[in-house]
């Protein structure tokens, strides 16, 4: 398997631009879940689905940010517009379904909003 | 307060010396535990899960003392490949909360 794939791995973008972050989770999880990572504050959870559902979205920050799942192989995480303080690193991860199982972690996205 | 703390260091250790990480989380009801380890500008990977017993995995020991609400991960014998952000992880329910994260250097 190829692990979780992550795109575009870099996105340089002007303030107010649209955003749109990729992900393919391996095949046969059933979690997804959307990090971003910043010095300051860490790594935050964002998003996670269950089986294409969302289930806690209260990580995403404003409304300017949501993600979506439409079939069991692809998410986005969109942000329109985008600001300055969202650039970081965003990470997608999955897992299986059973409940002590390790996450995988794609090779993220480093977002510059200039 | 945050669901998990970590003391960010940095250490910087000599090769060959043991160091200990400690980190603490809030939520008595947390369920399973993680060490992971972080290189520069790469994503997380699982290091060892965490359980009650303590467990061993070479150079590597993970505790978890449920009562006081911490666990430790003590690396013997560091090498230079060691050097990385290692991140405690807790998980509560379906949620998996990640500390900020400690710096290890090791030097030759």
């Amino acid at each position: 398997d190829a692990g979780v794939i992550q795109s575009p791995r870099h996105e340089v973008t002007e303030m107010g631009q649209e955003v749109t972050l990729r992900c393919k989770p391996i095949s046969g999880h059933d979690y997804l879940f959307w990090y971003r990572q910043t010095m300051m504050r860490g790594l935050e959870l964002l998003i996670y689905f269950n089986n294409n559902v969302p289930i806690d979205d209260s990580g995403m920050p404003e409304d300017r940010f949501s993600a979506k799942m439409p079939n069991a192989s692809f998410s986005t995480l969109k942000i329109q517009p985008s600001e300055p303080r969202d650039s970081a690193v965003y990470f997608c991860a999955s897992k299986e379904q059973t409940p002590y199982n390790e996450q995988f972690f794609g090779p993220g996205t480093r977002l510059t909003v200039l | 307060r945050k669901e998990v703390e970590q003391d960010p260091g940095p250490f910087n250790v000599p090769e060959g010396a043991t160091v200990a990480f400690n980190c603490t989380y809030s939520n008595s009801a947390s369920q399973s535990f993680f060490w992971y380890r972080q290189d520069c500008r790469k994503e997380p990977k699982l290091l060892m899960s965490v359980y009650s017993s303590g467990n061993e995995d070479g150079r590597f020991t993970a505790q978890l003392n449920r009562a006081s609400q911490y666990i430790s991960l003590l690396i013997r014998d560091s090498k230079l490949s060691d050097s990385a952000t290692y991140l405690c992880v807790v998980q509560t329910g379906n949620q998996f909360y990640f500390g900020t994260g400690t710096s290890l250097t090791v030097i030759p």
